[in-house]
């Protein structure tokens, strides 16, 4: 069974500063993808970035980037230049092949200006 | 459609009442997921479909909870009895294809049932 651990209820960022939000994950799958999604308070949930197991270079999507560490079951959300509206909560997901994507509990960015 | 809708988005019933909630997948996804998300938690995991099919179902809390999907189309998540604990949003996600790792969700903006 997959499973996702992030371990910061809530963060605190300064506005155009870069944040860092963690997520661990475990699953016994080879190949297998990690997925953020964004949650405003509005509730819908938007897709951020995705990095597949095998993909050998970080993930970058704009101001959004993951830092994969594979050895280490790591997939932490790196948002350079923070913006007032980035305030979100924001998920992390796994997913391999026959099995829906297991999301963690989540990260709440408050963003300050 | 061009995204996930869901309906209604927002739903007051009476404890002990029946709900139906909807959700119309994009066109084409073959793969379509529920989740419940209580207030201030993460997605828990309901069902999920390919095709018609719903291979699992272990993920519904109670046998008051069912779903089905027709056309390989429009789904419905049916509550019966509800009760409080009930109250949640229900979110419903599509994608192009199940069984591959690469291919992320997208979410309709959910049903925000409230059982009173």
């Amino acid at each position: 069974a997959q499973k996702i651990t992030q371990t910061q209820p809530g963060m605190f960022v300064q506005e155009k500063e870069a944040v860092t939000l963690d997520c661990t994950y475990d699953t016994s799958d080879q190949s297998y993808g990690l997925f953020w999604y964004k949650q405003p308070s509005s509730g819908e949930m938007i897709f951020l970035i995705y990095q597949g197991s095998y993909d050998e270079q970080n993930a970058t999507e704009g101001r959004y980037s993951l830092n994969f560490q594979k050895a280490r079951k790591s997939a932490n959300l790196v948002i350079s230049a923070s913006q007032l509206g980035d305030s979100a909560m924001y998920f992390c997901a796994v997913r391999s092949g026959n099995t829906p994507l297991v999301f963690g509990k989540g990260t709440r960015l408050s963003v300050i200006a | 459609g061009a995204g996930v809708s869901q309906s209604p988005s927002n739903k007051v019933t009476e404890k002990g009442k029946d709900v139906e909630l909807r959700c119309d997948p994009i066109s084409g996804h073959t793969a379509l997921y529920w989740y419940r998300q209580s207030l201030g938690q993460g997605l828990e995991f309901l069902i999920y479909f390919q095709g018609n099919s719903a291979p699992d179902k272990s993920g519904l809390p109670s046998d008051r909870f069912s779903a089905e999907r027709t056309g390989g189309s429009v789904s419905t998540l049916t509550i019966q009895r509800t009760q409080q604990e009930d109250s949640a949003v229900y979110l419903c996600a599509s994608s192009l294809v199940f069984g591959d790792p690469n291919y992320g969700y997208t979410f309709g903006s959910g049903t925000r049932l409230t059982v009173v």
